[in-house]
């Protein structure tokens, strides 16, 4: 069974770095064929993905936010981290990490995802 | 970058009837990597539909995917109550976009 489970702070401060970790069970990500992302959903609004890392340690950032972005795995604590600078109130929003796999044409697609991590920015 | 535009915003609908739900998206993408997920209120994000047409693994068949190129659909035969939620559309690949949402309330 796969599980994943979102940790961090639930407040920070403008101009901050915000860390979140990603500790998932289940899978492994040094195993062909998986990956994980990060999506984020402000409060009542639309999922916006963030961020992405694949088995092989390949990387995908969205490109409004590429700048302000770092994903990294550590795969023997089974565990991704998300790092997002400067940031802003207009970053609110819950943070889920989701775990992904390939369908049959070989792109990666979110099928678990964690129970997220609601990032409050105020001073 | 695709852009996502999912429609109507608000879907008003008894139980046992018929929703259909549309995903437009700004450029055709051959590959058919859309899919669907329900979230409702305080919940994480479920996944119904993947590869356009797939269902997840343990998806009633009363959910449905269809459509190619720029034009997606789910509908959803016959609504239960515990249907009524936000649907997103999400095209996936070598960048994740996700559409704003429809809300399917019951009228």
């Amino acid at each position: 069974q796969i599980t994943l489970k979102e940790s961090g702070p639930t407040l920070v401060k403008p101009t901050q770095t915000l860390t979140l970790t990603c500790t998932f069970s289940g899978f492994s990500l040094s195993t062909s064929g998986v990956g994980v992302g990060w999506i984020r959903q402000p409060p009542g609004k639309a999922l916006e993905w963030l961020a992405f890392i694949f088995w092989n340690d390949d990387k995908r950032y969205s490109p409004s936010l590429k700048s302000r972005l770092t994903i990294t795995k550590d795969t023997s604590k089974n565990q991704v981290v998300l790092t997002m600078t400067n940031m802003e109130p207009v970053d609110t929003a819950t943070y889920y990490c989701a775990h992904s796999t390939y369908d049959s044409r070989g792109w990666y697609y979110f099928d678990n995802w964690g129970q997220g991590n609601l990032v409050t920015v105020s001073s | 970058d695709i852009v996502l535009t999912q429609s109507p915003g608000t879907l008003s609908l008894s139980p046992g009837e018929r929703a259909t739900l549309s995903c437009r998206a700004s450029q055709s993408f051959s590959s058919n990597s859309l899919a669907w997920y329900q979230q409702k209120p305080g919940q994480t994000p479920r996944l119904l539909i993947y590869g356009a047409s797939s269902r997840a693994t343990g998806i009633p068949d009363r959910f449905s995917g269809s459509g190619s190129g720029t034009e997606f659909t789910l509908t959803i035969s016959r609504l239960e109550p515990e249907d009524f939620a936000v649907y997103f559309c999400h095209r996936y690949g070598d960048f994740w976009t996700f559409g704003q949402g429809t809300k399917v309330e019951i009228k």
